[in-house]
């Protein structure tokens, strides 16, 4: 199963909304889908799990949707820490694990 | 949650091996599964392998069977990265993660920072 996230850079302005798009090369099931934040020099971080529910402690700007083989992370108000790298990840039943490529959210 | 801490990175040549260690002091890493990740220089997260929570079960990606093994120490909260025919392609930064669930899903919850391993003569 591959993974392509779009696009592959985003260039926004604090306070704006994020749209953040992963698809999957064939149908997986929404349980199996998950986004990453990550920094470089930092542990990427855990934001949603099972295409729409959030991690503990991770703000309710970041939300995911699911639809077909398209999911979505929408980060509603960015704030200026929200400024990172942030990958999708599919885990279903067993391994191999896939990610998608990643899309960096830059600062317009 | 305590964040894992990898150590045992390096510069190795081409050929050689090296063992990454994966240490955490929190007791209840122990009953989950534990992941291997990395991120090659200016590419994405690539997943390596897994054990699980026992050691009793092992799975690893295409681009790694056959010369890595992970294994673990559960009586030190250790979990380990033997890395064998080391390639140049095999350079990259080497996160553990820590697989958590619910009833219908499979996610990392908690990473460390990484360590960086660089293949080169």
């Amino acid at each position: 199963i591959v993974l392509t996230q779009s696009p592959g850079t985003l260039t926004l302005s604090p306070g704006e909304r994020a749209t953040l798009s992963c698809r999957a090369s064939q149908s997986i099931s929404a349980n199996s889908l998950s986004w990453y934040q990550h920094n470089p020099g930092q542990a990427p971080r855990l934001l949603i799990y099972g295409a729409s529910n959030r991690a503990a402690g991770v703000s309710d700007r970041f939300s995911g949707s699911a639809s077909g083989t398209d999911f979505n992370l929408t980060i509603s108000r960015l704030e200026p820490e929200d400024f990172a790298v942030y990958y999708c990840q599919q885990y279903g039943d067993s391994p191999p694990i896939t990610f998608g490529q990643g899309t960096r959210l830059e600062i317009k | 949650q305590v964040q894992p801490v990898e150590s045992g990175g390096g510069v190795v040549q081409p050929g050689r091996s090296l063992r990454l260690s994966c240490a955490t002091s929190e007791f209840a890493f122990i009953n989950y599964a534990t992941h291997w990740v990395r991120q090659a220089p200016g590419r994405g997260l690539e997943w390596v392998g897994v054990i699980s929570y026992d050691g009793t079960y092992t799975s690893s990606s295409d681009s790694v069977k056959g010369r890595f093994t992970i294994s673990r120490d559960n009586s030190q909260n250790t979990v380990s990265l033997q890395m064998s025919s080391l390639r140049v392609e095999d350079t990259a930064v080497y996160f553990c993660a820590k697989e958590s669930h619910t009833l219908l899903s499979k996610f990392f919850d908690l990473w460390g920072r990484g360590t960086l391993v660089t293949v080169s003569s």
